[in-house]
């Protein structure tokens, strides 16, 4: 079936610095791929989305790009704020079974220090 | 605005008893889910509909039970078969389209044991 890996966290970095979150998948058909953000207390929100390979996905300073051939989604920002420090979900929506739900993978807590 | 409402923020139950959780939206959307979450494990799907009057079990509905007569509502009954309902429980909707479309999600309800 389908899955969604993601790296493991905490991820700290310090304010100003690079971010990778790595994410890799498995899917039978052709998936659109997703990153949500969860501040505490709170539910998901949709950072950004790609629906098709080649295709990038931005918003607020965030990037990922969906690679077919690696089955990969990394979200990269080039300077991360204190502000940004979250759980961030990848998941995917499976073309044959859309319907019933994403898939989503276990989430990265990002922690930015000042 | 729109947006999805869940409804309370936080909730008890003690043991034998039946709770519900409340799940609202003004979007106009079709679909709705409801999504469990637990420390380190990512969100898991419990019971979702795709249209009023109808619902389907998602990976985890033993001991839960919905109900979808309005499309803006979809209650979750965490029933007192299920064991360890200690969790936060996330409600999302998404329009049609299927795969395509990102599920917009409410701020969750937290339930713990009395």
């Amino acid at each position: 079936g389908d899955s969604v890996t993601q790296m493991e966290g905490p991820v700290t970095l310090s304010e100003e610095a690079f971010l990778t979150i790595n994410c890799t998948y498995t899917a039978t058909g052709y998936p659109s791929l997703f990153w949500y953000v969860q501040y505490p207390g709170e539910g998901l929100q949709l950072l950004l989305k790609a629906t098709k390979a080649d295709d990038k996905g931005s918003n607020k300073g965030f990037e990922a790009t969906y690679r077919k051939e690696t089955t990969s989604f990394h979200l990269e920002k080039g300077s991360v704020q204190v502000s940004d420090s979250a759980v961030y979900f990848c998941a995917l929506g499976e073309s044959g079974g859309g319907a019933d739900g994403l898939t989503f993978g276990k989430g990265t807590h990002l922690i930015i220090q000042p | 605005d729109g947006g999805i409402t869940q409804s309370p923020k936080y909730l008890f139950r003690k043991e034998g008893q039946n709770v519900t959780l409340s799940c609202e939206q003004n979007l106009n959307h079709d679909a709705m889910y409801w999504y469990r979450q637990d420390p380190g494990q990512g969100l898991r799907l419990i019971y979702y509909s795709q249209i009023v009057n109808d619902f389907q079990k998602g990976d985890i509905a033993e001991g839960y039970s919905v109900s979808r007569e309005k499309k803006e509502s979809f209650p979750l009954t965490v029933t007192s078969a299920q064991k360890n309902p200690t969790a936060f429980y996330l409600c999302a909707s998404s329009g049609t389209g299927g795969f395509n479309q990102p599920q917009h999600f409410g701020d969750g309800t937290r339930l713990s044991i009395l």
